[in-house]
């Protein structure tokens, strides 16, 4: 069974913190995807990556950045964690071979930032 | 700047009804349109998927409409059952590409036993 797995499932954290937030895929995927969602936003993209070491922004990566040293892990950090930061994360990932191919996401961490 | 508005934000359906949500996009350069479902406490998982060179793709109870040139699609669910309560995004991407897909603000469904 596929999977991608994220580290935590809940954080709390307090503003000023370095936060890591972990996502390991099994699938051998080219693509990884970090998405935030928020009611009544909808999934918003941070970073993706589509190869080891590489990353590209998303449409909010303010306050973000993000790691890939290894193919099947992908790394999301606040650098420095505020309270508007509080949200749920969602880590994906995709072949880059296959037309279409579907996102496959993990279940999410829920972050609090105090 | 939302690219793909997604309404309503809820909705209450009856058991054996159908439920219906709206989709519209503003780029042109879309070309794949997905719909993810997500259940709580569980990330989204794909639902159906259309290619605009059709107007209608249907899997089991679950059926996508898409008009190209008013730029909308639709996600309508028959004979709605309790199971299918849950959050659906709907979704716009071009192929070419990392499959960087742009969502919806997500429509919280209810299916009223």
């Amino acid at each position: 069974d596929v999977k991608v797995t994220q580290s935590s499932r809940y954080l709390v954290k307090r503003t000023g913190e370095k936060v890591f937030l972990e996502c390991v895929q099994d699938m051998d995927h080219e693509n990884m995807f970090w998405y935030r969602q928020d009611p009544g936003l909808g999934l918003r993209l941070i970073y993706f990556s589509y190869d080891v070491k590489m990353k590209e922004k998303g449409d909010i990566p303010e306050g973000y950045s993000v790691s890939r040293e290894k193919k099947e892990r992908f790394s999301l950090i606040l650098e420095s964690a505020s309270t508007n930061q509080t949200s749920m994360y969602l880590c994906a990932s995709s072949s880059l071979t296959v037309i279409n191919e579907k996102l496959f996401f993990g279940s999410g961490t829920q972050l609090s930032v105090l | 700047q939302q690219q793909v508005k997604q309404s309503p934000q809820s909705l209450i359906v009856q058991k054996g009804g159908i439920s219906i949500i709206n989709c519209a996009y503003e780029n042109t350069a879309f070309d794949y349109f997905p719909w993810y479902q997500q259940f709580p406490g569980k990330g989204p998982a794909l639902l159906i998927a259309i290619r605009p060179d059709v107007s209608e793709k249907k899997e089991g109870r679950f059926t996508i409409s898409f008009n190209k040139s008013a730029k909308q699609f639709s996600l309508h669910i028959m004979d709605s059952q309790p199971g299918d309560s849950a959050t659906y995004f709907c979704a716009a991407s071009i192929i070419q590409g990392a499959q960087k897909l742009v969502f919806g603000q997500g429509t919280r469904l209810t299916i009223n036993p």
